[in-house]
């Protein structure tokens, strides 16, 4: 079966560093993506690796392993803004919709 | 701007009726997604469509239907509301070819009584 993995909650304080990991387990791989859904809105993307290594946008990055089926976003720089939910999300196969993770909650405390 | 539009944002209804939540989005997008949201369960796929009139289902299909007769538009039918259908409702739509990057619309809050 198909499974993300991701801590559910993660707490830091301003001006910190925080990484969200998310291991998955899934019969097919083109990607992981991340999102960020504040309390009460709609998830808006964040990022997307489909090759090893590191990609950067601004304060947030996002990291994959495909050999240790891992992935992480990285926060830099916390503000209270980034308190909301993240969640990672798989495409299993060409084509299809994402399999997304049960979500982080994020809490940021000054 | 991509804009992905639901009808309601809050939703009351009782058990068994139908129920119709419709998405709308603007920006000619071929791929279209009914997901719901229940705290601790994360975003669970209910269907997906990748062109006109063409579906798939998703994770947890029963209990729902849809229908897609315009490009622009994905409806989720509830055909008999049960009260374990209770959640939040998200549309998404996304361009042929990036699937990854999903625009979804604000939710709408459905509570079955």
């Amino acid at each position: 079966g198909q499974s993300l993995e991701q801590p559910s909650e993660v707490t830091a304080v301003e001006g910190a560093i925080v990484q969200i990991n998310c291991t998955y387990q899934t019969s097919g791989f083109y990607g992981l993506s991340w999102y960020q859904q504040h309390d009460g809105g709609a998830p808006t993307f964040l990022s997307y690796n489909a090759l090893d290594g590191l990609e950067e946008t601004g304060r947030f990055s996002s990291f994959l392993s495909r050999s240790d089926s891992y992935g992480y976003l990285l926060l830099q720089e916390l503000q209270m803004k980034d308190s909301a939910s993240y969640f990672c999300a798989v495409r299993e196969q060409a084509g299809t919709a994402l399999i997304f993770g049960k979500g982080t909650t994020l809490s940021v405390s000054s | 701007d991509v804009k992905v539009t639901q009808s309601s944002r809050y939703l009351v209804k009782r058990t068994g009726e139908k129920v119709f939540l419709e998405c709308v989005q603007d920006m000619d997008h071929e791929n279209m997604f009914w997901y719901r949201q229940d705290p601790g369960l994360g975003l669970r796929l209910i269907y997906f469509s990748y062109d006109v009139k063409m579906k798939e289902k998703g994770d947890i299909p029963e209990g729902y239907s849809v229908s897609r007769e315009k490009k622009e538009r994905f409806s989720l039918i509830l055909e008999s509301a049960s009260t374990n259908q209770t959640s939040m409702y998200l549309c998404a739509s996304t361009p042929q070819g990036t699937y990854n990057e999903q625009f979804f619309g604000p939710g709408t809050r459905l509570t079955v009584l």
